[in-house]
């Protein structure tokens, strides 16, 4: 157990909803990172925040968003569902903004129908 | 801009065969270099790491070395075993922003027969 929780586990929405996902960080970790992961793109960084800061961002789209709060956990939006958005979300948190060592939660499965 | 490639999957080995899966990399700077294993239906898992050159990471038998000179971080274990069936992620940090973000290359998957 790595000790980051992410929930829902699976969650199965049809095209143009939104949905949010959740991410719990490893107690005293002030870094979540967010990452997705699909057959055709493999693991891309999405974005990270640092203290409630967004700290840097990757090629995540104009429709996702995200967040973190003062507890620091953090949420990804992900709205205007496409097909195309289905894929493994991964959210990591780590101990500092430049990281030496990130944990992984287990991750959540989104299928777009 | 920084990238990762991995050498191409799958690979299938016998139980207690050698095990090499070839990592290079583009970066600028000093990236630290990591590889996480992925077993399956579960999230990530840091099994090594090195931070600069010449640094050897090791791990559960698993091995890997920073060459700079040949920008390279291979994996290599000694004898596998089944359980060592899994897919293998060879990553980098150290971005130029100073953020901790990381940068994977496509994976390797890894089917150890008995």
């Amino acid at each position: 157990d790595s000790g980051v929780t992410q929930t829902p586990k699976h969650l199965i929405t049809a095209t143009g909803q939104r949905v949010t996902l959740r991410c719990s960080p490893r107690s005293g970790d002030l870094s979540v990172y967010w990452y997705q992961q699909s057959l055709d793109q493999g693991l891309q960084f999405l974005i990270q925040y640092y203290n409630g800061e967004e700290r840097a961002k990757g090629n995540i789209l104009e429709r996702f968003s995200a967040q973190q709060f003062p507890d620091l956990h953090s949420e990804l939006n992900l709205s205007s569902l496409e097909l195309g958005d289905s894929a493994l979300y991964f959210c990591a948190s780590s101990v500092d903004s430049a990281n030496t060592e990130a944990f992984f939660g287990q991750g959540t499965r989104l299928t777009v129908v | 801009g920084n990238s990762v490639t991995q050498m191409e999957g799958p690979v299938t080995l016998s139980e207690e065969a050698f095990l090499t899966i070839n990592c290079t990399y583009t970066a600028t700077g000093y990236p630290s270099l990591f590889w996480y294993v992925q077993y399956p239906g579960e999230g990530l898992q840091l099994l090594l790491k090195a931070t600069k050159a010449d640094d050897k990471g090791s791990n559960k038998g698993f091995e890997a070395t920073y060459r700079k000179e040949t920008t390279s971080f291979h994996l290599e274990k000694g004898s596998v075993q089944v359980s060592d069936s899994a897919v293998y992620f060879c990553a980098l940090s150290g971005d130029s922003g100073n953020t901790g973000k990381l940068i994977f290359g496509q994976g390797t998957t890894l089917q150890v027969k008995p």
